[in-house]
């Protein structure tokens, strides 16, 4: 089946300092990825659209200064959270649509990012 | 645009007692619908989709689904459920026509099924 693998699976930063996250589609070729934000207990909230060899596209209210995104390759999009603060704190999870098979994403396992 | 409502954000429920998770959208277009399940700390799994065809769509595990149009309606059932059911469960839509694969998800449900 189609694997998608976030790296690193955790992380515990300083306020101020920045972080990137990866997503990798393993098996297969994503034209477009998608990061989401769940705050704990909450639902998954979409904050940016990631298309292979384009910018990203933010969602309102989503600071693309704060959260930069690129997809330089069909497998591979990295989210980098930039001069992070507490309030960042959260689990950050994408997920990759099959280039063929256009009605179904994939997630990865999830990033969760602690700001101290 | 779409919205997903999940009607109940907890769903206690014995071992081996049937079980449903309600879950409503609003769309102005076609849509198709999921259920995904997650555990903690853990990515989402995709449990079962909507795309066309039988209203009535099943999963490997034994959960099932029924697409209800006039009802706008997704709910998701499983007829006698096990401990290890116990998680995180979201509904979601996604416009079907010129799909670009965002998902819009409902607030979650947790089910917890107790011995």
């Amino acid at each position: 089946g189609a694997v998608v693998s976030q790296h690193p699976s955790w992380v515990i930063c300083k306020s101020g300092t920045s972080v990137k996250i990866e997503c990798r589609s393993l098996d297969f070729q994503a034209t477009t990825m998608f990061w989401y934000r769940q705050f704990p207990k909450q639902s998954l909230m979409l904050m940016a659209t990631s298309n292979e060899g384009s910018k990203a596209t933010y969602e309102q209210g989503v600071e693309k200064d704060k959260f930069l995104i690129n997809h330089a390759s069909l497998t591979l999009s990295t989210l980098t959270v930039t001069s992070a603060h507490p309030e960042d704190s959260s689990f950050y999870i994408c997920s990759a649509r099959v280039r063929v098979l256009g009605t179904e994403a994939f997630f990865g396992q999830g990033t969760r990012l602690t700001v101290v | 645009a779409q919205s997903v409502t999940q009607l109940d954000s907890q769903v206690p429920v014995f071992e081996e007692a049937p079980v449903e998770l309600r879950c409503n959208y609003s769309s102005s277009v076609s849509v198709y619908l999921f259920w995904y399940v997650q555990y903690p700390n853990q990515g989402l799994q995709l449990l079962l989709k909507y795309l066309s065809g039988s209203t009535l769509v099943e999963s490997i595990n034994g959960f099932e689904a029924e697409f209800n149009k006039s009802q706008t309606s997704f709910h998701l059932r499983k007829p006698s459920v096990h401990i290890s059911d116990t998680a995180e469960y979201f509904c979601a839509v996604s416009p079907g026509s010129g799909n670009t694969g965002k998902l819009i998800f409902g607030q979650g449900t947790t089910l917890q099924v107790k011995p």
